[in-house]
């Protein structure tokens, strides 16, 4: 297993700024995913962490507005760029190894709203 | 085709009884099938997975059942309590983009 550290774990930001997420792992893990998760539904996959190269992002999300790094095999980070209120959600960092990519394990999210 | 269906969207279920989520899904690259439990300011946790080729899988009292041909698996929790009150949601993993989609989730109640 793995256990998880999001920070911030909520915060209230102003339309127009940015938020940077930070994951830190306690340990190497292969694969790292940023959900997004709007109160009372789903999660959506935003992106695939890559180390040292560019995220995998998911339909419907780009790098301009999620830019995602990942400079080692235990932290990434998600940056939600340029806030409108319809990005007010819970952001989940998940991790995961190569061969048990359905196994995750979650940390206990970032609940962003935006005004 | 990525996507998995779920239902029902709740379900309150009485201490002592069976609670019974039900998911389908379309794509066959599908591979792996968890299911994840959720908890009011907590991630999901892993709950308890199957494989495709495995017709049902039991662990303490959950129970997941899968239905290959007819591309349907559920879960089944038998003796439910209070403390199974939470959103469950099952999930399938895609091997070849190593990604895990999401069903909508199931909040469940379990009354006394």
């Amino acid at each position: 297993s793995a256990v998880i550290s999001q920070k911030p774990s909520r915060d209230i930001c102003q339309r127009g700024t940015s938020l940077t997420i930070q994951c830190q792992v306690d340990s190497q893990v292969t694969m790292m995913f940023w959900y997004r998760q709007q109160p009372g539904q789903s999660l959506t996959l935003i992106a695939t962490a890559n180390q040292g190269s560019e995220a995998t992002y998911e339909s419907g999300f780009v790098i301009d507005k999620f830019p995602i790094s990942r400079p080692n095999l235990t932290f990434s980070t998600l940056t939600v760029s340029n806030m409108s209120p319809e990005d007010s959600s819970i952001y989940l960092c998940s991790v995961g190894y190569r061969g048990r990519t359905g196994e995750l394990f979650f940390g206990e999210g970032s609940r962003l709203t935006v005004l | 085709q990525q996507q998995v269906k779920q239902s029902p969207q709740s379900l309150i279920v009485q201490k002592g009884g069976i609670s019974i989520i039900n998911c389908a899904y379309e794509n066959t690259a599908f591979d792996y099938f968890p299911w994840y439990q959720q908890f009011p300011g907590k991630g999901p946790a892993l709950l308890i997975a199957i494989r495709p080729d495995v017709s049902e899988k039991k662990e303490g009292r959950f129970t997941i059942s899968f239905n290959k041909s007819a591309k349907q698996f559920s879960l089944h929790i038998m003796d439910s309590q209070p403390g199974d009150s939470a959103t469950y949601f099952c999930a399938a993993r895609i091997t070849s983009y190593d990604k895990v989609i999401f069903g909508p989730g199931t909040s469940l109640s379990v009354i006394p």
